[in-house]
């Protein structure tokens, strides 16, 4: 049973560019979650999504960033003109339907230039 | 939600127990105590999970006290390959929004 997986591994991009960051959970996984981690600092909640619905976007900024987990295919979050202060590591974690230990992949470095 | 604090590093050496204390004050009737461990470069990893009294599996051991305002994380005979950050997190049943501190910086060294 593969892991939570997350592509890409490393993502560059230039300031105002969009970058789009994809997570598929583990099999039989039907929640997902979004982290955020600054270099030295701990994980920041961003947003939690089932199949087609977000539960819960308290973490998320209020401009330029969406997030999606569509019935079919991976989670997608996405950061529109993108901003030097968006350079992070974007965590994503999957649970089952009936557990709360949240499984976390590998994460994707963002790098705005 | 209940706010944690841990010591920020810890240097310890090859096959010594580690032991790190997490403060949660303000911890409520239905909320759980989980630690996590994270390498660098990548994603956190679940150890342990604890209401009260104490919790041991294959990897840790977790004490929790009567009055739940503190757990302690157990590490027995650290090994190099245990370097990492270590984070108590304080979390209702549910468990939708983790909330990660500082976290615990443990060194192991020959």
């Amino acid at each position: 049973n593969a892991g939570v997986m997350q592509n890409p591994r490393h993502l560059v991009r230039r300031r105002g560019q969009e970058a789009r960051l994809r997570c598929s959970p583990m099999k039989g996984h039907s929640h997902v979650y979004w982290y955020r981690q600054l270099p030295e600092e701990g994980l920041k909640f961003m947003v939690y999504l089932q199949k087609e619905n977000i539960i819960d976007e308290s973490g998320m900024p209020k401009e330029r960033f969406s997030a999606e987990f569509p019935k079919e295919g991976p989670s997608i979050l996405r950061i529109q003109q993108v901003v030097r202060g968006d350079s992070a590591a974007y965590f994503c974690a999957s649970s089952p339907p009936s557990g709360n230990e949240q499984f976390f992949g590998p994460g994707t470095r963002l790098t705005v230039l | 939600l209940a706010k944690t604090t841990q010591p920020i590093s810890m240097d310890s050496y090859e096959g010594q127990e580690v032991n790190i204390t997490c403060s949660h004050n303000n911890i409520a009737t239905n909320d759980y105590i989980t630690w996590y461990q994270q390498f660098p470069s990548q994603g956190p990893r679940f150890i342990i999970q604890g209401y009260k009294t104490k919790v041991t599996n294959e990897v840790a051991s977790l004490f929790i006290p009567a009055d739940r305002k503190s757990s302690t994380l157990s590490l027995p005979r650290v090994s190099l390959s245990d370097t990492a950050v270590y984070y108590c997190l304080v979390e209702g049943a549910a468990g939708n929004k983790l909330t990660f501190g500082g976290g615990t910086r443990v060194l192991v060294k020959p």
